[in-house]
């Protein structure tokens, strides 16, 4: 069974700076593939970022970055220039497949709950 | 383009009763999926519908259900309420291949009494 851990539950950071959420997964499958999720206090999960198994480099989309590191199953999300919106909590998530083949289901972590302070 | 939408966006209802939950999918979407989050259990995956069918189900009782009708859009069933079922209920819809994101609706908040 896939496992999805995520050992911050709260996070703070200084609004302008970085910031790193941590996640580390447990599969046995060779392809899978791994996604940040947003989730504000609205209750709306926004999607953030990728990061498939077999990609050569770390996802980057925008301010949003996947440091992807196979060898120790760990897909941090790394957030630059923290802005006071991005105060949420975060989900890693990864995606378990049907005999099919198709995109079955997520399992999520627990998240991990970012402030940001100005 | 118009997103996930979820209806109703609220619910209460008491022990013993019973609930229905809507869901339409981003247009072309085909596979839609529901999740419960109750507080301090994080997201559980409770169904996926793709193409009509219901291809898999999570660990949850049968009084929890849902169909997904022609036009894609699905519904969940929740019957017999317990004080657990408490929780928001997201629903996010695919394309179904196997690299596509999902994309989640604003969710459905039951309480119940």
């Amino acid at each position: 069974a896939q496992k999805i851990t995520q050992t911050q539950p709260g996070m703070f950071v200084q609004e302008k700076e970085a910031v790193t959420l941590d996640c580390t997964y447990d599969t046995s499958d060779p392809s899978y593939g791994l996604f940040w999720y947003k989730q504000p206090s609205s209750g709306e999960m926004i999607f953030l970022i990728y990061q498939g198994s077999y990609d050569q480099q770390n996802a980057t989309e925008g301010r949003y970055s996947l440091n992807f590191q196979k060898a120790r199953k760990s897909a941090n999300l790394v957030i630059s220039a923290s802005q006071l919106g991005d105060s949420a909590m975060y989900f890693c998530a990864m995606r378990e497949l049907s005999s099919q083949g198709g995109s079955e289901k997520l399992v999520f972590g627990k998240g991990t709950k970012l402030t940001v302070n100005p | 383009e118009a997103g996930v939408t979820q209806s109703p966006t609220h619910l209460i209802k008491t022990r013993g009763q019973q609930v229905t939950l809507r869901c339409s999918p981003i247009s072309g979407h085909t596979s839609v999926y529901w999740y419960q989050q109750a507080l301090g259990l994080g997201l559980q995956f409770l169904l996926w519908y793709d193409e009509g069918e219901e291809r898999n189900r999570g660990n949850f009782p049968p009084r929890f259900s849902g169909r997904q009708f022609p036009n894609y859009s699905s519904e969940l069933n929740v019957n017999a309420l317990e004080l657990e079922d408490s929780a928001l209920y997201l629903c996010a819809s695919s394309l179904g291949r196997r690299d596509d994101e999902q994309f989640f609706g604003p969710g459905t908040r039951l309480t119940v009494l």
